[in-house]
């Protein structure tokens, strides 16, 4: 168990809806990340953000966004959904940011997303 | 992964040793992490290099060289259940991972 949490595990929803996934990093962690990976892709990074600043950007959507709240939980909001945005969505955290030396980054389980 | 490269697949017998190259071309290195994730799991941390050279954990290993953009992970005395993908990351952009395959 890594300490970071991600809720829902499973999400279904249709073409055109709107989800919001949630995590929650380890304790004592600042950063987040997210993470999109499609089937048998690797990890494609979409946004970091430390303590409730954005501090990188990826590729990530216009359609998508994310925030981190004051309790350094983050949600990523999916809006618009299409077909091809069905994929486990991995958040990780870390303690600092990227430019420090060491920055180990720690997964939660990933909500797998199914858009129909 | 932008600008990281890794081989898609390997396979292996069982108590053999692989290896798992990845080359990077980056300004600013901060070290190179491997990880390893097993299908619909979570990637879990392996190993951490910042400086050249070799750094041994139990039955894997990993390798930096800085000057040729250059790290492997080696995986020594291969079980079944190392079967899985083997992920390097340079600050936040990940290879595409190579699929280990270990057989009997």
């Amino acid at each position: 168990d890594s300490g970071v949490t991600q809720t829902p595990k499973h999400l279904i929803t249709a073409t055109g809806q709107r989800v919001t996934l949630r995590c929650s990093p380890r304790s004592g962690d600042l950063s987040v990340y997210w993470y999109q990976q499609s089937l048998d892709q690797g990890l494609q990074f979409l946004i970091q953000y430390y303590n409730g600043e954005e501090r990188a950007k990826g590729n990530i959507l216009e359609r998508f966004s994310a925030q981190q709240f004051p309790d350094l939980h983050s949600e990523l909001n999916l809006s618009s959904l299409e077909l091809g945005d069905s994929a486990l969505y991995f958040c990780a955290s870390s303690v600092g940011w990227t430019s420090e030396s060491y920055n180990e980054q720690f997964f939660g389980p990933g909500t797998r997303l199914t858009v129909l | 992964g932008q600008n990281i490269d890794q081989p898609t697949e390997m396979t292996a017998t069982e108590g053999a040793i692989v290896q798992i190259n990845c080359t990077y071309q980056t300004s600013g290195f901060n070290g190179l992490f491997w990880y390893q994730q097993h299908a619909g799991e979570a990637p879990t941390f392996l190993s951490y290099n910042v400086l050249d050279g070799l750094e041994e954990k139990g039955r894997f290993s990993s390798f930096l060289s800085r000057s040729k953009g250059y790290s492997y992970l080696l995986l020594k005395e291969l079980q079944m259940k190392d079967s899985a993908s083997y992920l390097c990351r340079d600050k936040l952009s990940f290879g595409a991972g190579t699929t280990v395959t270990v057989r009997a």
